[in-house]
């Protein structure tokens, strides 16, 4: 079973619109953490946000906010006012520290922000 | 400057010859991973070591083999490549156990494109 889903492959916005990237992950551990990525066309990837199991508190950084909801198993992502450079591959990920130290990613979001 | 280094950045080669790739971090890092990327999968683990002399697998280890002899070095080995190993590799670092001291942000190696024809 897949651990972390992102149930959306591809997304295209016309910029200045915003959009959310879904993710719903997997684990019985209580402690753990999740992350997304972004991997721009260059190819690298540039970590986003740290979040650990305890602090569901959303986060706003600029345009970019996640809202964690344990009770549903979600880690969304909402850029606001999109730009062209948000066009990017996005991974969200999970890791449970307690329980063997892998990582898990979702598949990722494709996200093409229309000029 | 911080960093994680891969060698070779893109690599084609031929079925059966074997490879290595190699990774480096220069942050003391005790945590270190290789990850694969292919369309539609996202990245996956491949192996991954908590320390000097400790590997584990993740979830796609078979056809790669690893050694972590030093703290900066996890080099990663493929005896006998084949085109279903053709795929994009990233190698990372973390400060430290993942969950022991609170900070598992990952750092990214550039990414090493390897093709096996």
């Amino acid at each position: 079973a897949q651990k972390v889903t992102q149930a959306q492959t591809e997304i295209s916005v016309v910029e200045k619109e915003d959009v959310t990237l879904d993710c719903v992950y997997e684990t019985r551990d209580t402690t753990y953490y999740l992350f997304w990525y972004k991997q721009p066309p260059s190819g690298e990837l540039v970590f986003l946000i740290r979040r650990n199991s305890f602090d569901e508190q959303n986060e706003i950084s600029g345009r970019y906010s996640w809202n964690f909801q344990k009770s549903t198993s979600s880690f969304n992502f909402t850029i606001t006012a999109s730009q062209v450079v948000d066009s990017a591959v996005y991974f969200c990920a999970l890791s449970e520290p307690y329980t063997g130290n892998q990582f898990y990613f979702g598949t990722g979001t494709s996200l093409t922000v229309i000029p | 400057e911080a960093q994680v280094t891969q060698n070779p950045r893109y690599l084609i080669t031929v079925t059966g010859k074997k490879l290595t790739v190699t990774c480096s971090q220069n942050m003391n890092h005790e945590y270190m991973s290789w990850y694969r990327q292919d369309p539609g999968l996202g990245l996956r683990q491949i192996y991954y070591s908590m320390n000097v002399e400790v590997t584990d697998k993740g979830d796609v280890p078979e056809g790669y083999k690893v050694s972590r002899k030093e703290k900066r070095n996890f080099p990663l080995i493929l005896e006998s490549p084949s085109p279903n190993q053709t795929s994009l590799y990233f190698c990372a670092s973390i400060p430290g156990l993942a969950g022991f001291k609170g900070d598992n942000e990952q750092f990214f190696g550039p990414g090493t494109r390897l093709t096996v024809l």
